[in-house]
C-alpha cells in the first residue's frame, strides 16, 4: 500500500523560516514532489527530489532521504504570500507516472 | 507556452444527473493527462490517467469514466452522479520526459 503523512497545519511567523515535513511508504520509489496550492486554486509544482540531498531553489529547498522514507519543504524568509497548502506527492514504480498524494499541510503565516 | 484548460470551473449538478468535464491542453503533442479528485479532508486522489488517444487506466473503481478522444483532450463523465462524486476535480499533464506533472485551474463540483 501507499502512505504519505505530513502534519494538517502549522503557523509560522512573516521573515522566519519553517520546515514541512513528509514521511512516506509506498511500494517502490522513483521520486518525491512538492507542490503549493492556494485556496480554492490548483496545485503548482514546487520540487522534485529522486535522489538524496538537498535541493535549493530560491527561498524553497526540498530535501530527500530515501532510507529513512523523508523529506522536507523548507521555506526562507516567509511572506505572506507563502500561506498555502503544501502537498508531498510520490511516484512509485520505475514504469508508473502516478503520483500518489499527502492530505497537505496548511501553512499560516502570521505577521 | 504549454496551457492547460478545464470547463466549467464551477458545476451544481443534481443527484442522479450526468456529468461531463472536459480537459484541453494546448502547446505540447502526446502528453500523459490524468484526473484528480480532491475531496474535503482527503489528499489528491488520481482517478484516471491516458498515455495516448483511446488509452485509459482507472485508479479507483467507481461511477466515473473517462476518455480521450484526441490527443489533446480529456474528458471525465458519469451517467449518474452521487452526493459523494463532490469535490474539486483537476485535470494534470505531463511532457514526455519530463517528470513533473502541472495541473489546469479545475472544476469545482457540488451534488446536490
Amino acid at each position: 500500500g501507499q502512505n504519505i503523512d505530513q502534519p494538517t497545519e502549522m503557523t509560522a511567523t512573516e521573515g522566519a523560516i519553517v520546515q514541512i515535513n513528509c514521511t512516506y511508504q509506498t511500494s517502490g520509489f522513483n521520486g518525491l514532489f512538492w507542490y503549493q496550492q492556494h485556496a480554492g486554486e490548483a496545485p503548482t509544482f514546487l520540487s522534485y527530489n529522486v535522489l538524496d540531498g538537498l535541493e535549493e531553489k530560491g527561498r524553497f529547498s526540498s530535501f530527500l532521504s530515501r532510507s529513512k522514507g523523508y523529506s522536507y519543504l523548507l521555506l526562507k524568509e516567509l511572506q505572506m504570500k507563502d500561506s498555502a497548502s503544501y502537498l508531498c506527492a510520490v511516484r512509485s514504480g520505475a514504469g508508473s507516472y502516478q503520483l500518489t498524494f499527502g492530505k497537505g499541510t496548511k501553512l499560516s503565516v502570521i505577521p | 507556452s504549454q496551457t492547460i484548460h478545464q470547463w466549467p470551473a464551477t458545476l451544481v449538478q443534481p443527484v442522479g444527473s450526468p456529468l461531463s468535464l472536459e480537459c484541453t491542453v494546448e502547446g505540447t503533442s502526446n502528453p500523459n493527462l490524468y484526473w484528480y479528485r480532491q475531496a474535503a479532508g482527503r489528499g489528491l486522489q488520481l482517478l484516471f490517467y491516458s498515455v495516448g488517444i483511446g488509452q485509459i487506466s482507472s485508479e479507483v473503481p467507481q461511477n466515473l469514466s473517462a476518455s480521450r478522444p484526441q490527443d489533446r483532450q480529456f474528458i471525465l463523465s458519469s451517467k449518474k452522479l452521487l452526493l459523494s462524486d463532490s469535490g474539486f476535480y483537476l485535470c494534470a499533464w505531463r511532457k514526455l520526459g519530463n517528470n513533473e506533472q502541472f495541473f489546469g485551474p479545475g472544476t469545482r463540483l457540488t451534488v446536490l
